[in-house]
């Protein structure tokens, strides 16, 4: 299906564990972004990359890990769990150029539990 | 660095009754405002923008949004409210020089019957 994909839609893990959050366009959008979404703060940008190879830091990035080799595909690591990372995580992505440009499309989003 | 506010937590409207949300920004240059729709276990949807042009900028499913300059202000509105507007609403304003959004912490709109 063409669109941005997340998966899983829900993941329970324990305190310490990796965990890899997956996210898959068929646009071939050039910028990709993850957010995580809870009460209180609104979304806030974790990592986000400008094309394949390149990411930066978002607002809130400690404890995160991410890679970027092909267009379509930008998944998010943590690499230790820990229980403030309980949160829904949002992926997103948006075009460069054209009058779609600066519009950001979301996935479904995963609900993910740190026990 | 860009910022937007929404001040209420949660807008209360009667069904058939107009709707406005609202949203103040913080920027350096022109902005590049924007409103998305959150409804229950689903992702952000896109609404509508303000690049540049006119300060009315007509949107998805009936809403629109006045862009005030001397105000700061970009407030979503619908002239008349369906339960199915019930959800999530989130500003949010490109910052500037990249792709990157800023979103405020959203709005939850309740659409009485």
């Amino acid at each position: 299906d063409a669109g941005i994909t997340q998966s899983p839609r829900y993941k329970i893990t324990e305190t310490g564990r990796q965990v890899t959050l997956m996210c898959h366009q068929t646009w071939s959008h050039s910028y990709m972004f993850w957010y995580r979404q809870d009460l209180g703060h609104g979304l806030r940008l974790i990592y986000y990359s400008a094309a394949a190879d390149i990411t930066d830091k978002g607002e809130v990035p400690d404890g995160y890990v991410v890679s970027r080799s092909k267009t379509e595909n930008f998944p998010l690591t943590l690499e230790s769990a820990t229980r403030s990372q309980t949160s829904v995580y949002f992926c997103a992505s948006s075009e460069q150029t054209g009058v779609a440009k600066n519009i950001q499309y979301f996935g479904a989003g995963t609900r993910l539990s740190v026990l | 660095a860009q910022s937007v506010a929404q001040p209420e937590d949660q807008v209360n409207v009667a069904e058939g009754n107009p709707l406005t949300v609202k949203c103040t920004y913080s920027v350096s240059g022109n902005p590049y405002l924007f409103w998305y729709v959150q409804y229950p276990n689903r992702g952000l949807q896109f609404l509508l923008k303000y690049i540049t042009g006119d300060n009315l900028v007509k949107g998805s499913y009936g809403f629109e949004a006045e862009f005030n300059k001397s105000q700061t202000s970009f407030h979503l509105k619908k002239p008349s409210a369906l339960v199915s507007d019930s959800a999530l609403y989130f500003c949010a304003v490109r910052d500037y020089g990249n792709n990157r959004l800023a979103f405020g912490k959203g709005n939850q709109v309740v659409v009485i019957p």
